[in-house]
């Protein structure tokens, strides 16, 4: 069964401060790695990861994946109080390419940034 | 607002109603998703839809009927429900093809009394 699991489940900061989000992953047949950021409604797509060592960036958000050791990392830098929310990750695996795909999501962190 | 538009955004319903759940998209995704989001727990898959057909049933009980009668709509029927059914039901949708991601809609939060 594929697992997905990320830490902390919980984090407190002050703005300004840089965070470093993770996720693990055991999935048979591995494809991409998504991260979401969850407020009150839609999961917002943040980053699809499918090759080791790439960052991908977005402003003040970034990722990278390591296909070696199983895991991801969500970095946020100068936090702002609207960076907070749940961010998600989840695994995708190969062998659903006719037929959508099928993501396992981790339990999500949830961040808080306080002013 | 997302491009993938639910409704309605809230819904009461009693346990032995009928309602439906509407998820619209006009992006060309022909891959349609229902999930099931408990509060403080991630989504969890419910179905999914390829091509206007069901491709996966994640062993949903009977009083969940999805439908997809095009490519751009999907509903939902619900039909003597629990209390326990009570959630956040999100709709997704993507392209049909390797490294897609899947977009949300912002959900309907159902309550059954």
């Amino acid at each position: 069964e594929d697992k997905v699991v990320q830490s902390p489940l919980s984090l407190v900061v002050h703005e300004g401060d840089t965070v470093t989000l993770n996720c693990s992953y055991e999935v048979t047949n591995f494809r991409s790695l998504l991260w979401y950021k969850q407020e009150k409604k839609a999961p917002t797509f943040l980053f699809m990861l499918t090759s080791s060592g790439i960052e991908k960036k977005s402003g003040r958000l970034s990722s990278i994946l390591d296909k070696k050791e199983l895991f991801s990392i969500l970095n946020i830098t100068a936090t702002q109080t609207g960076d907070s929310a749940v961010y998600l990750c989840a695994v995708e695996a190969v062998g659903w390419e006719t037929s959508g795909s099928r993501l396992t999501f981790g339990e999500g962190t949830q961040l808080t940034v306080n002013p | 607002d997302t491009e993938v538009t639910q409704t309605p955004k809230h819904l009461v319903m009693g346990m032995t109603n009928k309602k439906s759940l509407k998820c619209e998209q006009h992006m060309g995704h022909r891959a349609m998703y229902w999930y099931k989001q408990k509060a403080k727990k991630p989504p969890e898959l419910m179905f999914v839809y390829s091509y206007e057909k069901l491709s996966i049933n994640e062993s949903v009980p009977s009083r969940f009927s999805p439908e997809c009668p095009n490519s751009s709509l999907l509903n939902l029927h619900l039909h003597a429900l629990q209390p326990e059914d009570s959630a956040l039901y999100l709709c997704a949708s993507s392209r049909n093809r390797v490294n897609q991601p899947q977009h949300f809609g912002d959900g309907t939060r159902l309550s059954i009394l």
